[in-house]
């Protein structure tokens, strides 16, 4: 069964800084992984979706890279902006349509103007 | 382009009775899934249906339980409510079945059990 732990739970940090957020994960069999951000009471934001046979995806500030042969999968954000304020989840996709999306419990981030 | 939209957005119920949420996803998307949110167990996934047909589902009770219409939209209906089923549950859409595919994600439908 497929496990995602998101390191570290909480990061506070002052505008400007660029960050890691970290995410690992059990099965290496894994399909995909993806990265969404959360706002407070809303739905999920889709930000990369990286596939099992790419190392990482890039959309301006974001980058994500996936290593698969470790079980691990980083977040990047550069030049962090207080509207990057979120929680950021990772997700591994199965594939085969099995079971669905294993999410982690999510890092939750500030960014101090 | 509309987004995924839930329906209700907050519902308040007292144990023992049941809900309906719907779901009506993005134009053309054939995929739906369901995921409950809480702050202990975090996301997890409840089921997920493909052109009317439940392709699979997450490790919950038979009180809960989907369909979904020809139309794509979708309903999860959660019977005899207990205090625990209070939860944010989430729908999903996308093209193909959702382990392959970018999802795109509701506002969510915050249920409370009373």
């Amino acid at each position: 069964k497929q496990e995602v732990t998101q390191i570290p739970a909480a990061l506070s940090v002052p505008e400007g800084e660029n960050l890691v957020l970290n995410c690992s994960f059990t099965d290496s069999a894994i399909y995909n992984l993806q990265w969404f951000r959360q706002d407070p009471g809303k739905g999920l934001t889709s930000l990369l979706l990286i596939q099992s046979s790419q190392r990482e995806q890039t959309s301006g500030r974001l980058n994500a890279s996936l290593d698969k042969s470790s079980g691990r999968s980083t977040l990047y954000i550069a030049a962090s902006q207080p509207g990057d304020s979120a929680t950021y989840l990772c997700a591994g996709g199965p594939g085969g349509g099995a079971d669905g999306l294993t999410f982690g419990k999510g890092t939750h981030l500030i960014i101090q103007p | 382009k509309a987004g995924v939209t839930q329906t209700p957005r907050y519902l308040i119920k007292t144990r023992g009775q049941q809900v309906t949420l719907s779901c009506s996803p993005i134009s053309g998307h054939r995929s739906v899934s369901w995921y409950q949110q809480t702050p202990g167990q975090g996301l997890q996934f409840l089921f997920e249906y493909f052109s009317e047909t439940q392709r699979n589902k997450g490790n919950f009770p038979g009180r809960f339980s989907g369909r979904q219409f020809s139309n794509s939209r979708s309903e999860m209906n959660v019977s005899t409510l207990e205090l625990g089923d209070s939860a944010l549950y989430l729908c999903a859409s996308s093209s193909q079945y959702s382990g392959a595919n970018v999802l795109t994600f509701g506002a969510g439908s915050r249920l409370t059990v009373l």
